[in-house]
């Protein structure tokens, strides 16, 4: 059984850059499965953001990709997301999760529970 | 960009009674392969999504039959034949042709 687990600050400031990890356990990052970031602002709908393969190939969406880093650790089964420039528009649970290619399904199945991050001074 | 409109933007169901989500996309969702890219989630409050439905109409597993999905090109439904308690959250459809959009979103409430 595949477990995400997010962890990072749970406060940014303005204008700084938010920093967040994935751990994957119970599988590894390195089979042919996209690794995904999604977020949800308090009582909002869902945003996928970006999702790199193992390889380091990478998938952004366009209306973030300029403040958006994401990246891939093989050798600590991990991967994390750098988002640069916050305001408080990016104030959001910040959920990892697993999008299933290798079946060439493309679709969601293992998702960590969230983690909130709050942009404030 | 592909934009996802789902309605009603919220419902409120009688136990026992059918539910039903309209979602349409703002361009076809049928790829050349043959296979159309549309996913159903749920979202329990204080939970992460869990998928219900790929590919359109394909039930993911442990998802009682109770839920079922059907549309083809951009126009999508998804049907609870009978609404139950734990059925309650926020339904949301998705499309993986291009990248990965979500739509809005459906609060689901029980009477």
């Amino acid at each position: 059984q595949v477990q995400l687990q997010e962890s990072g600050p749970g406060l940014v400031k303005p204008s700084g850059t938010l920093s967040l990890t994935c751990a994957v356990s119970g599988g590894s990052i390195s089979n042919n499965n996209w690794w995904s970031w999604v977020r949800q602002p308090p009582g909002k709908g869902l945003e996928w953001i970006a999702e790199i393969l193992h390889s380091g190939n990478t998938n952004y969406n366009p209306s973030l990709k300029s403040r958006v880093t994401i990246s891939v650790d093989r050798s600590k089964n991990q991967f994390s997301l750098k988002l640069s420039s916050v305001t408080a528009a990016d104030t959001a649970v910040y959920y990892c999760a697993r999008l299933e290619v290798a079946t060439l399904r493309y679709y969601f199945d293992y998702w960590g529970q969230g983690i909130l991050v709050t942009v404030s001074s | 960009d592909i934009v996802m409109t789902q309605t009603p933007l919220s419902l409120s169901v009688t136990p026992g009674q059918p539910a039903s989500i309209s979602c349409k996309s703002s361009q076809s969702l049928l790829h050349s392969d043959g296979k159309t890219y549309l996913y159903w989630y749920l979202q329990k409050p204080g939970q992460p999504p869990q998928l219900l439905i790929y590919e359109v109409s394909n039930r993911f597993s442990g998802v009682p039959d109770r839920f079922s999905g059907s549309g083809s090109g951009t126009d999508f439904t998804l049907k609870i034949s009978r609404v139950e308690a734990e059925d309650v959250g926020v339904y949301y459809c998705m499309q993986s042709l291009q990248l990965r959009t979500f739509s809005q979103g459906t609060k689901v409430e029980i009477k």
